[in-house]
């Protein structure tokens, strides 16, 4: 079964500085990815996909994030943060034959002013 | 176009009782899957409907259960409930089987808490 890592479970950055949140899938054989956003006490939002289509996937929101197979990566980046970015980020992955999303811890973002 | 939908937004119950939680998916959609966010635990997967029958189940006791209606509806039922199924439950909703990369739609969220 397919598993991601979230590295890092709190992440701190100043307003206007860049947001890095890192993910790390398990297979071998590129699965598909996904982004999703949690504000509090919120259901989940997608940000982003990863279908095989371009490594590079750009988001809603000004989020975008690169599918590096040589690194079984897919970090979500942001250039500039803005205080409306303060949420809890989960990285998911399904099986190219399954259906479910198998979800990450979460990463916490929290935005300086 | 309405999102995914779900009743009740809170629910208070006590052990061994019986919670039934429900889901309405956007329109058209005809698959629904609950994924029970707990505190330590995170997000995990519980259960994927799709035109009416259950095509998985993630790894939770059987007192755990659910059906999906002709109008592809949802309703999780979590039976002898113990103080550890405090959580908040979510319920998505994709296009039909077949397209895996179509997205999953969340709802709100139940949360469940268990006295």
């Amino acid at each position: 079964a397919q598993s991601v890592t979230q590295l890092g479970s709190h992440v701190s950055v100043s307003e206007g500085a860049l947001v890095l949140l890192r993910c790390n899938y398990s297979s071998s054989v590129p699965p598909y990815l996904f982004w999703y956003v949690q504000y509090p006490n919120q259901g989940l939002q997608l940000l982003l996909k990863y279908t095989s289509a371009a490594t590079l996937v750009k988001g809603i929101n000004g989020f975008e994030a690169e599918f590096k197979k040589s690194e079984t990566s897919f970090h979500l980046t942001k250039p500039s943060a803005h205080m409306s970015d303060a949420a809890e980020y989960f990285c998911a992955v399904s099986d190219l034959d399954d259906y479910k999303l198998s979800f990450g811890a979460g990463t916490t973002v929290t935005v300086r002013a | 176009e309405a999102g995914v939908t779900q009743s009740p937004t809170h629910l208070i119950k006590t052990r061994g009782q019986q919670a039934t939680l429900r889901c309405s998916p956007i329109s058209g959609h005809t698959s629904v899957y609950w994924y029970q966010q707990a505190l330590g635990l995170g997000l995990q997967f519980l259960l994927w409907y799709d035109e009416g029958e259950e095509r998985n189940r993630g790894n939770f006791p059987p007192r755990f259960s659910g059906r999906q209606f002709p109008n592809y509806s949802s309703e999780l039922n979590v039976n002898a409930l113990e103080l550890e199924d405090s959580a908040l439950y979510l319920c998505a909703s994709s296009l039909a089987e077949g397209l895996v990369q179509e997205t999953q739609y969340f709802g709100p969220g139940t949360r469940l808490l268990v006295l």
